[in-house]
Order: C-alpha cells, then structure tokens, then sequence
C-alpha cells in the first residue's frame, strides 16, 4: 500500500528564509505527486504536480519541488519566503489500484508559520 | 463558476444517529473522493468513486456508507457504527481517467457530536 511522510510538521520561518519541506513516499509503482496548501480559512488548493518528465518542477507563487526516483522524494522548496506563505502544506501521491482506480494518499501535512 | 459545494458547514450528531453530509460538482468530473480530516492526522481516504453506480472503499471505510447514482453527486452517510466521527470532512473530484488527475476540494463539513 503506498504511503506519504511529511517529517515536519511544525515549521517557524522569518521572512526572506529559505524554505525546504520534506516528502516521502514508499511505493514501487508508478507515481503522480502533488504538493496542495490550505490558506487559513480556504480550501485545499493545487500548488505544483510531477507527472513525469523533468524532475524539477515549477509551481505558483515561487514554489518549487524536486523528484528523487532514488529517495522517493519529492521536496518542496521556496527561496525566500513570505508572511502570506503561512499555511498548511500536503504532500501527496497517486497511483492506480488493481481495478484502475485512482487512489490518491495525502501526508499528514506541515504547518508553516512565517514571522514579519 | 464551476466547483464543488458541501454541506452543510457545520452538522451536529446526536449519540445512535444517522446523519448524511452532501457533496455536489458542476465539473462534469467523473471522480469523487471523501476524505476525514483530524488534526496530526492528515487527510484519510474514507470513499472513493470513479464513475456513477460504482464505488470502492478507501482506508477508512468502517462506519460509513455512499452512493453514486448522479455524476454530481456523492453524498456521505455518517452511521451509527462510526465511534469517532468528530472531524472535518472534505469532498473532493478530479477527471478521473488514469492517474494523472489531481483534485479539486470542498470547504468541508465539519461534524461534531451532541
């Protein structure tokens, strides 16, 4: 059964830190992985996805995340981040299942809080 | 605009009750997920659905109940045989067809009991 570890899950960041939040994933298949963040009071919402090709991908608002095969990872990483990044971040991947289903496993999710 | 709308917002359960939480899409997706949410916990995939009248169970699927008999429709029944059910409950659909397709989100439903 595939899985997802999110091994932060409280983050404190001043502004203009650097931001990398680990993901990792125990599956020996074929994978999709997406990163979602949840805005206080909003709903869950697509930051970036990796469905195959370059492993370094680009998302909104400066994000980005690197696919490791190797490590089965796919960290999430910004350069310099801002108060309005403050937010809960998912992890998650997607495989399908004997019966061709889509079945998508989200991590437990890393809070990020970035100080003025 | 298109989306996926739940409710109600907040639903409270009396002790021994039934209740059912609704889920509906104008996206014309095919798949529909319900997921709990608790906090430290993450999000659990409680029933998922790939296309209408079909239905599959997810990690979580004791004490609770669906069915799919519209495309826009996916309503969550909460039984009385679900012992926790205190959490936020979220909706979610996605196109479906292999695996790349991420998903679009409710706001949730959160359920608590009296």
């Amino acid at each position: 059964a595939q899985s997802v570890s999110q091994h932060n899950h409280h983050v404190i960041l001043s502004e203009a830190a650097s931001l990398e939040l680990g993901c990792n994933y125990s599956y020996g298949g074929t994978v999709n992985l997406f990163w979602y963040v949840q805005y206080p009071g909003q709903h869950l919402q697509l930051l970036l996805k990796y469905f195959s090709g370059d492993p370094l991908v680009k998302g909104i608002k400066g994000f980005e995340a690197e696919f490791i095969k190797s490590k089965f990872s796919f960290n999430l990483r910004k350069p310099s981040v801002q108060w309005s990044d403050t937010a809960e971040y998912f992890c998650a991947v997607s495989t399908l299942n004997s019966g061709g289903y889509q079945k998508v496993t989200f991590g437990i999710g890393t809070k990020l809080q970035v100080i003025p | 605009d298109g989306g996926i709308t739940q409710s109600p917002k907040y639903l409270f359960r009396k002790e021994g009750q039934n209740v059912t939480l609704s889920c509906e899409q104008n996206l014309n997706h095919d798949a529909m997920y319900w997921y709990r949410q608790d906090p430290g916990q993450g999000l659990r995939l409680i029933y998922y659905s790939q296309i209408v009248n079909d239905f599959q169970k997810g990690d979580i699927a004791e004490g609770y109940s669906v069915s799919r008999e519209k495309k826009e429709s996916f309503p969550l029944t909460v039984t009385s045989a679900q012992k926790n059910p205190t959490a936020f409950y979220l909706c979610a659909s996605g196109i479906g067809t292999g695996v790349s397709q991420p998903q679009h989100f409710g706001d949730g439903t959160r359920l608590s009991i009296l």
